[in-house]
């Protein structure tokens, strides 16, 4: 079974300018989680969709939006690009199902977003 | 606030020695804490996690222990090898299924 994919892996942007992510979860996983993990440090929860509605928004500024399609993948936009913005962004996908509810969390490998 | 503080930072073992990672959380509803290995490139792995009404649990050389009264939780690895050498992230989720509350890291170096 493939796990989380993410894409692009690498993505180079220049100050000002706009950014989409995308993340494919895990089949069957219904929940996409964003993170956003600056150099040295752990990740920071951005959003999390659950069957397409947002669940969760942690403190970031509008310019971070993201959404999540019918089939549960998603991406993650950042308009008005700052040099602070340089990240590993991380797509978690969960099941989010079961008895006791399965929570785990798998993430995928990243996409490293450099502003210059 | 949702807060984990992780310790040590660095942690530095020689093979075949036993390491041990420790994790403090603020938020007293928190009830589901995953451990996660990170290597150089590559996202966050899952590698143990325990929930709330459990106090240890344990999976081949890797041990996970939680102090609900104390807020506290470790990650035990034994007879440590060069390939556990990564960064290690403990974290806490509130709610089933909520956002994750990550502590900053620890780097652990396995010497042969």
């Amino acid at each position: 079974d493939a796990g989380v994919t993410q894409s692009p892996t690498h993505l180079i942007k220049t100050r000002g300018q706009h950014v989409t992510l995308r993340c494919s979860p895990i089949s069957g996983h219904k929940s996409v989680s964003w993170y956003q993990q600056v150099l040295g440090q752990g990740p920071q929860f951005i959003f999390q969709y659950y069957e397409k509605e947002e669940r969760g928004r942690g403190n970031f500024p509008d310019r971070f939006s993201a959404r999540q399609f019918p089939n549960y993948s998603s991406e993650l936009n950042v308009n008005a690009l700052l040099l602070g913005d340089s990240a590993l962004y991380l797509c978690a996908s969960s099941l989010l199902a079961g008895v006791p509810l399965n929570t785990e969390a798998f993430f995928g490998q990243g996409t490293r977003l450099t502003v210059v | 606030g949702e807060n984990v503080e992780q310790h040590p930072s660095t942690l530095s073992v020689q093979e075949g020695d036993s390491a041990v990672i420790k994790c403090t959380y603020s938020d007293s509803a928190s009830n589901y804490f995953p451990w996660y290995k990170q290597e150089l490139g590559k996202g966050p792995q899952l590698i143990i996690d325990i929930r709330s009404n459990v106090g240890e649990k344990k999976d081949q050389r890797i041990a996970v222990t939680l102090n609900k009264t104390a807020k506290h939780f470790s990650l035990h690895i034994t007879e440590t090898q060069p390939e556990d050498s990564a960064v290690y992230f403990c974290a806490a989720q509130r709610y089933q299924g909520g956002k994750l509350i990550f502590g900053q890291g620890t780097e652990l170096s396995v010497k042969p």
